[in-house]
């Protein structure tokens, strides 16, 4: 069965430290990779996405995630957090040539001033 | 605003009640999907359209629910004799081709 896994609800980080949100996958077949953030009340925005090619990925708001084959994970980095980056973040996987999405169940990421 | 628009932003029904829902998607992706959140979960995947062509549909929907896509614009998704269950989070998203999901701000439901 296709399954992401988020192993920490939530993860703390002061100000100005880089942090890390952890993801890991298992499916059959070439993932497409996404990063998602939700806002109290709000819908998702979208972060970064891997498809193919370099296994460091840049995206929205300083955030970066890393494809690891090997180690079926999809981490989320930022160098220097802020406190507006707290907010749920949602790792997710779609099949190539699908158009689904599974989703992990989120961590809360808290940044402390 | 260009992006998924989802109306209303909040319903509160009583307990066998029908609600309606509208989307309406990025003009240009002809695919549009639907999701439920409920509180500490990911979104779970509902059905998936696209053009007008509803292409496939979870377990998680229940004869009560049904999805319309006509002309293959603003989708619709009805809940009939709604359940407490059913009280959630419903996201709409649309994409164009393999690219990523853009999602509304979501439609919360709560059934009382």
């Amino acid at each position: 069965a296709q399954s992401v896994a988020q192993p920490e609800d939530q993860v703390n980080v002061a100000e100005g430290n880089p942090l890390t949100v952890k993801c890991t996958y298992s499916v059959s077949g070439n993932p497409y990779l996404f990063w998602y953030v939700q806002y109290p009340n709000r819908g998702l925005q979208f972060l970064l996405k891997y498809i193919t090619g370099d296994n460091l990925v840049k995206g929205s708001y300083g955030f970066e995630a890393e494809f690891n084959k090997s180690q079926t994970s999809f981490h989320l980095k930022k160098p220097s957090a802020l406190v507006s980056d707290s907010a749920l973040y949602f790792c997710a996987v779609s099949l190539s040539g699908t158009y689904k999405y599974i989703f992990g169940t989120g961590t809360r990421l808290k940044v402390l001033a | 605003d260009t992006g998924v628009s989802q109306d209303p932003r909040h319903k509160i029904t009583k307990r066998g009640q029908n609600v309606t829902f509208r989307c309406d998607p990025i003009s240009e992706h002809n695919r549009l999907y639907w999701y439920r959140q409920t509180l500490g979960q990911g979104p779970e995947f509902l059905t998936y359209f696209q053009n007008e062509a509803q292409l496939e549909k979870s377990r998680l929907l229940s004869d009560r629910f049904s999805a319309e896509r006509p002309k293959g614009s603003f989708s619709t998704l009805e809940i009939q004799r709604t359940e407490q269950g059913d009280s959630a989070m419903y996201l709409c998203a649309s994409s164009s081709g393999q690219g990523q999901a853009f999602f509304g701000q979501g439609t919360r439901l709560t059934v009382v």
